[in-house]
């Protein structure tokens, strides 16, 4: 079992909608979780962190992280297509500075 | 404004030679992280370096090595450039004084080895 898992897409989202990106993760000594986005030939960028059950907004961006199920999520309303990229799922590694990383999900937003 | 390069960003080797890939920081993080991407799997850690003549062994280390003479640099290097080497490459930095230990991103460097 990988320890950080996303699937792998593409997702297909019309411009305007809701895109949903899930993530699960097996280290339940995990604190920090974070969502980066990855546009083709370009490093990660961070663009959500989250630390705590519930959920996290930041513009048209919200992180939900509940902790009992060990699932992560990240909601991009009103979908545009400069939103179109793969979205990295991170989670710190028990007591030291590493994170492990998911492979990543693919977005399309179609115009 | 801090940033953390890299350089190249693009090279071309041949097979058997010694390649090295720069990262430099003016964010002043002690720890830094290098890392190589290749589709289908994801972000795989090499090596990394929590400060000053310290580093360690990723996941991947094999057939690389890093020092750590500065808190700016962290140099990458691959002995004997194999193919499997073939590869993009990022280094990235975090800041240990940070709670949440965000992690930073250069802009990556394309390694091709034939």
């Amino acid at each position: 079992q990988k320890e950080v898992e996303q699937n792998s897409g593409p997702l297909s989202v019309p411009e305007g909608a809701i895109a949903s990106l899930n993530c699960t993760y097996s280290d339940r000594g995990s604190q920090s979780f974070f969502w980066y986005r990855q546009y083709s030939g370009k490093s990660p960028e961070l663009i959500m962190s989250i630390y705590s059950n519930g959920d996290k907004e930041d513009g048209r961006f919200t992180a939900q992280l509940n902790k009992a199920s060990q699932y992560v999520s990240l909601l991009i309303r009103d979908s545009q297509p400069s939103d179109s990229a793969t979205y990295l799922c991170a989670v710190d590694r028990d007591s030291n500075y590493q994170l492990i990383w998911g492979a990543g999900t693919k977005l399309i937003i179609k115009p | 404004d801090a940033e953390i390069t890299q350089s190249p960003r693009h090279k071309i080797t041949e097979t058997g030679r010694q390649v090295t890939l720069a990262c430099h920081q003016t964010w002043n993080h002690n720890n830094m992280f290098w890392y190589r991407q290749d589709l289908g799997h994801g972000l795989r850690l090499i090596h990394y370096s929590y400060g000053v003549q310290d580093t360690n062994k990723g996941e991947v280390s094999d057939g690389y090595s890093v020092s750590r003479s500065n808190t700016e640099d962290l140099p990458l290097t691959l002995e004997s450039a194999a193919s499997s080497q073939t590869s993009v490459y990022f280094c990235a930095s975090s800041d240990p004084r940070d709670t949440y230990n965000e992690q930073f991103f250069g802009p990556g460097t394309r390694l091709t080895v034939l």
